[in-house]
């Protein structure tokens, strides 16, 4: 079975700064998709970034970049120029195929310091 | 906004009562996922609906139940409540065609304690 595993159950970072949540899993398939998620204190889970497995390619969103090693099965999110509102948990999370379920790590806890 | 919705926001059940919690999917979705999220914790699978099918359940008891509608909103049903089915339940939205893997898009979640 696919697992997913989040080492930093909570981190902090200085606003303006750069921080890295890691992320490992455990599968044995080779075309699968990996997900970050935030969900703050409001609850809502929100998807942050996504990567494809079959792309070398990191991919980026804005602030937030992916490094993506796939021998390694390692996903970790870098959130560059930190600000107030990226508090929050971070979850990653695994997609084998559509209709198979997502399959999440614990969290990690971010916290941001003015 | 991701254009999922649930009703209600929160909820206070006795243990032994029944609830039903429900989801609107994005516009032009099928499929509709079930999660279970305890406090502190990464979200559990309970099933996923595809097209008013159950397509997938995780390791949830049968008073653990659901339907999708024609429109592709979503029901979830838990009988004879037990203070451990307290928790955050998200559903999570997304369309799936043939093999694709497609990003779910979740819900702002329902609230349920049990006392």
């Amino acid at each position: 079975a696919q697992t997913v595993t989040q080492s930093q159950p909570e981190m902090s970072v200085q606003e303006a700064e750069t921080v890295t949540l890691s992320c490992t899993y455990d599968t044995s398939e080779s075309d699968y998709y990996l997900f970050w998620y935030k969900q703050p204190p409001s609850r809502q889970m929100i998807l942050v970034i996504r990567q494809e497995a079959y792309k070398q390619q990191n991919a980026t969103e804005n602030r937030f970049s992916v490094n993506f090693q796939k021998a390694a099965k390692s996903f970790s999110l870098k959130i560059s120029d930190s600000q107030l509102g990226d508090a929050a948990m971070y979850f990653c999370a695994y997609l084998w195929s559509g209709n198979t379920p997502l399959v999440f790590g614990k969290g990690t806890r971010l916290s941001v310091i003015a | 906004e991701t254009g999922v919705t649930q009703s209600p926001t929160h909820l206070i059940k006795t243990r032994g009562q029944q609830v039903t919690l429900r989801c609107s999917s994005q516009s032009g979705h099928n499929t509709v996922s079930w999660y279970q999220q305890a406090l502190g914790q990464g979200p559990q699978f309970i099933f996923q609906y595809y097209r008013e099918e159950e397509n997938g359940r995780g390791n949830f008891p049968p008073r653990f139940s659901g339907l999708q509608f024609p429109n592709y909103s979503s029901e979830l049903n838990v009988n004879a409540l037990e203070l451990d089915d307290s928790a955050l339940y998200l559903c999570a939205s997304s369309l799936v065609q043939g093999a694709g893997k497609e990003t779910q898009y979740f819900g702002p979640g329902t609230r349920l304690l049990v006392l």
